[in-house]
């Protein structure tokens, strides 16, 4: 059972590169998220779904797209790196039912140098 | 201001102690709570759920919510060296406000230590 599936789970880039952040899950799950996690600042949301074809903004949007054109994948591309997006990147997904939880990914830890 | 604020710690007990954990917050529409535990450079999972205000127990964990105070805290009795972690307290504003979307506490490493 795999759950959120997060790849890679390390990535060096440099200034200026774009790249994008992969999430699957097998739950069939509606709502997805993306969260990025640094020293002493909890996790932020960056962008979540509730649904194939319907994203929104969360906290933290600048300088990351997502879309969802699956219930099963929400891409988080990052246009143009920068060294302030040097981070640890979680996806999340969970159910439309107010009593179940969010389902973590593993995370993706991001340099940009 | 955060909307959450939560004391990052590190917090050390010796084993078998009784640990409190605490988040206070400022928003008023938030109506979910919850208590995730994260291992080293792992993903958060959840740990203890509650809706609106009281309490909950769950083993060795109690969760309460105090809504008039906007403070939730999370109790772990007994505590072990297994529950050295990072504990985030999390709040929803439940479905209107978005069930998923999450705000966190920075979060509090815990060390227990035999």
């Amino acid at each position: 059972n795999a759950g959120v599936t997060q790849t890679p789970k390390f990535q060096v880039l440099k200034t200026g590169q774009s790249m994008t952040l992969q999430c699957a899950q097998d739950m069939n799950h509606e709502y997805m998220s993306w969260y990025r996690q640094d020293p002493g600042m909890g996790l932020r949301l960056i962008h979540y779904s509730v649904g194939a074809g319907i994203t929104d903004q969360g906290e933290v949007p600048n300088g990351y797209n997502v879309s969802r054109s699956t219930t099963e994948d929400f891409p988080l591309r990052l246009l143009s790196a920068a060294p302030s997006q040097t981070s640890v990147y979680f996806c999340a997904s969970s159910g439309t039912d107010m009593n179940t939880e969010a389902f973590f990914g593993q995370g993706t830890r991001l340099t940009v140098v | 201001q955060k909307e959450v604020e939560q004391d990052p710690g590190p917090l050390s007990v010796p084993e078998g102690a009784i640990v409190s954990l605490n988040c206070t917050y400022s928003n008023s529409a938030f109506q979910y709570f919850m208590w995730y535990r994260q291992y080293s450079r792992k993903g958060p999972e959840l740990l203890m759920y509650t809706y609106s205000s009281g309490n909950k127990e769950d083993g060795r964990f109690t969760a309460q919510v105090d809504k008039s105070s906007k403070y939730i805290s999370l109790f772990i009795r007994d505590s072990q060296p297994s529950d050295s972690a990072t504990y985030l307290c999390a709040m929803s504003g439940g479905f209107s406000g978005g069930y998923n979307k999450l705000i966190f506490g920075a979060g509090t490493r815990l060390a227990v230590h035999p």
